[in-house]
Parts: structure tokens; sequence; C-alpha cells
């Protein structure tokens, strides 16, 4: 299965700020996905990043506070703009690399301050 | 719309003894894949276990051991001879293939005495 290099592993981040958050994998896969986690909670999906398009975003989320950029099969960003407190949750990156076995990055705990 | 419904929060269990997560869905689907995902407290998610809709056998992976029943929706996770290690949420999640996206449930906590 692939293997999921994410960071920054943690962060503190003063409000109003920005913070790009990235995943590498050590296989070209077709399709990333972002996953947000709020303290205590499940995993939430935030958006799907295809290689040479948009990516797509689950209802709630929208471009303008988490932009995405997907520029190889290898590699994608997830941003998280203009943050406040409620930002401050786990960012997780996934990937299925073995067919239909999702392997996911360590992920990113941010806190908003 | 899938829904994954995990309903109990948490649960414990003595080491070395048989303990029994549940988790129920909702699809009108027909080819799907669920899948039982632990998260330690590193959180780390990690896949335990996968069960693909089309097999009627249940899925078995060393220790942990799927109770598909496919007519009923629910399909949960048995650990064997659970250890100290098997501490950590368990996440039951649903996947059709048509959009290649996991719809989680919201978890439980299990917690191995010792």
């Amino acid at each position: 299965s692939a293997v999921i290099s994410q960071k920054p592993s943690r962060d503190i981040c003063q409000r109003g700020t920005s913070l790009t958050i990235q995943c590498q994998v050590d296989s070209q896969v077709t399709m990333m996905f972002w996953y947000r986690q709020q303290p205590g909670q499940s995993l939430t999906l935030i958006a799907t990043a295809n290689q040479g398009s948009e990516a797509t975003y689950e209802s709630g989320f929208v471009i303008d506070k988490f932009p995405i950029s997907r520029p190889n099969l290898t590699f994608s960003t997830l941003t998280v703009s203009n943050m406040s407190p409620e930002d401050s949750s786990i960012y997780l990156c996934s990937v299925d690399a073995a067919g239909r076995r999702y392997t996911f990055g360590s992920g990113t705990r941010l806190t908003v301050v | 719309a899938q829904t994954v419904t995990q309903s109990q929060p948490e649960m414990s269990v003595q080491e070395a003894e048989t303990v029994t997560l549940s988790c129920t869905y909702d699809t009108s689907e027909s080819n799907y894949y669920l899948f039982w995902y632990k998260q330690p407290p590193s959180r780390q998610m990690i896949l335990v276990i996968r069960q693909e809709a089309y097999k009627q056998q249940n899925a078995t992976e060393n220790r942990f051991s799927v109770n598909f029943q496919k007519a009923a929706k629910s399909f949960s996770l048995k650990i064997s001879d659970s250890q100290l290690g098997d501490t950590a949420m368990y996440f039951c999640a649903f996947m059709t293939g048509a959009n290649s996206k996991l719809t989680f449930g919201k978890g439980i906590t299990l917690s191995v005495r010792p």
C-alpha cells in the first residue's frame, strides 16, 4: 500500500493567518482526499483533489476557505485560510492506492489561538 | 445519501477477552465496501479490515473478523484475544464505487483493561 508523508504534524497559528498542509505519496494516485476531524469527532470529507482539474468540495466547504492544489499525481496541498479558533482540528489526507484500501497521512493537528 | 451509525460511544474489555463493536449503515447502492479503521492516540488512521459487499464470506485479518449481514445492513467487528495495543478509537466506514468517498461513523472508544 501507499505511504503518505504529511507535513506539518502540528502547528499553532494566530487567527486571521493561513496554514498550508502538504501530502506527498510514494506512488502515483488519481484521487487524493482531504478530511477534517474536529476535537472528539469523526472524520468529515472536505474535498477530493484530482490532478489537472479543480478540487470537488463537499457541502459546507468552499474553495476560498480551503484552497487545494494538485500539481502532479504524487502531491497535494490544503490551505486553511483566514483561520479562526473554530478551525482547530486534525486535518488528514488520504489516497486509494491499492484497490479500495485507503491509506491516510499521519495528520496535522492545528490549533488556532 | 449514505449514513453510517455507531451507536455505542465507548466500550471496555478485559485483556485476552473478545469484544464486538457494532455498526449499521444505510444505502440504496448494491456495490459498496465497508471498512473498520483504528485510530490510536497517535491519531494515525490504520485500516483494520475491509469487506466487499458482493462477497458473502466474512472478512478476517488475524484476531479481527467481521459479521457482515447485508440484508440487515449490519457490519460488526469482533476482536479476539484483546491486547492492550487495541486500545483506540474505532471507526466504521462505507464507500460506494460511484464516487470513492469514505463516509465515517462517529466512532467508538475501546479500552482494553490489563
